[in-house]
């Protein structure tokens, strides 16, 4: 079967550094994808791996090992708007995402 | 640019009741079109997917279903709503020049049914 495995929630200090794992089993690999989700509103797209590596975007970099099935989200500086679920989605080989039921980061003065 | 917009943002309905969600996106043409459910603690759920006029898969076997009537709208219906089809609907586009995983969303559209 497929599966996506992430923690249900984490809590951080603002100010701090917080990394949100996520590990994967799929029939096949086409990328693997970190959106963030607020409270009653819609996820956004925040990264894209394919390739073994570290991809950095400003506060956030996102990690990638293939062989380990397993990625990492990490965010830099925690600000109280990072307080978000954050979604890790793998494509399969037949191009569907499988999604991870999410992570709530709660971030604490 | 690209806008998607789904309505309504919240909907209350009886257990047997029918149900319309709609979604429209500007600023692109033949996009793939989605439609998730959310259920609280739950990772997203694939419902249907289309890429084209009429042309829809359908991922879970479920009173819903899906129509296309035009390259940028996307509805999802109901003859009669069951109580477990509570939860965050959400429709989103992605380009459909290849194949990717980056997803557009609508705002969303909460159903409770009672």
């Amino acid at each position: 079967g497929q599966n996506i495995d992430q923690p249900t929630e984490m809590t951080a200090t603002e100010g701090a550094i917080v990394q949100i794992n996520c590990t994967y089993q799929t029939s096949g690999f086409n990328g693997l994808f970190w959106y963030q989700q607020h409270a009653g509103e819609a996820p956004t797209f925040l990264s894209y791996n394919v390739l073994d590596g570290l991809e950095e975007k400003g506060r956030f970099s996102s990690f990638l090992s293939r062989s380990k099935g397993y990625s990492y989200l990490l965010l830099k500086e925690l600000q109280m708007k990072d307080s978000a679920s954050y979604l890790c989605a793998v494509m399969a080989g037949n191009y569907q995402l499988i999604w991870g039921a999410g992570t709530k980061l709660i971030i604490k003065p | 640019s690209q806008t998607i917009h789904q309505w309504p943002a919240t909907l209350v309905q009886p257990v047997g009741s029918p149900l319309s969600l709609e979604c429209t996106v500007e600023g692109t043409s033949n996009p793939n079109l989605y439609w998730y459910r959310q259920a609280a603690g739950r990772g997203l759920q694939l419902l249907f997917y289309s890429v084209g006029i009429g042309q829809i898969s359908s991922e879970v076997p479920q009173n819903l279903s899906a129509s296309r009537p035009q390259d940028r709208q996307f509805i999802l219906s109901s003859k009669k709503l069951l109580l477990s089809d509570s939860g965050f609907y959400l429709c989103a586009w992605s380009s459909g020049e290849r194949h990717t995983g980056e997803l557009f969303f609508g705002e969303g559209s909460r159903l409770t049914v009672l």
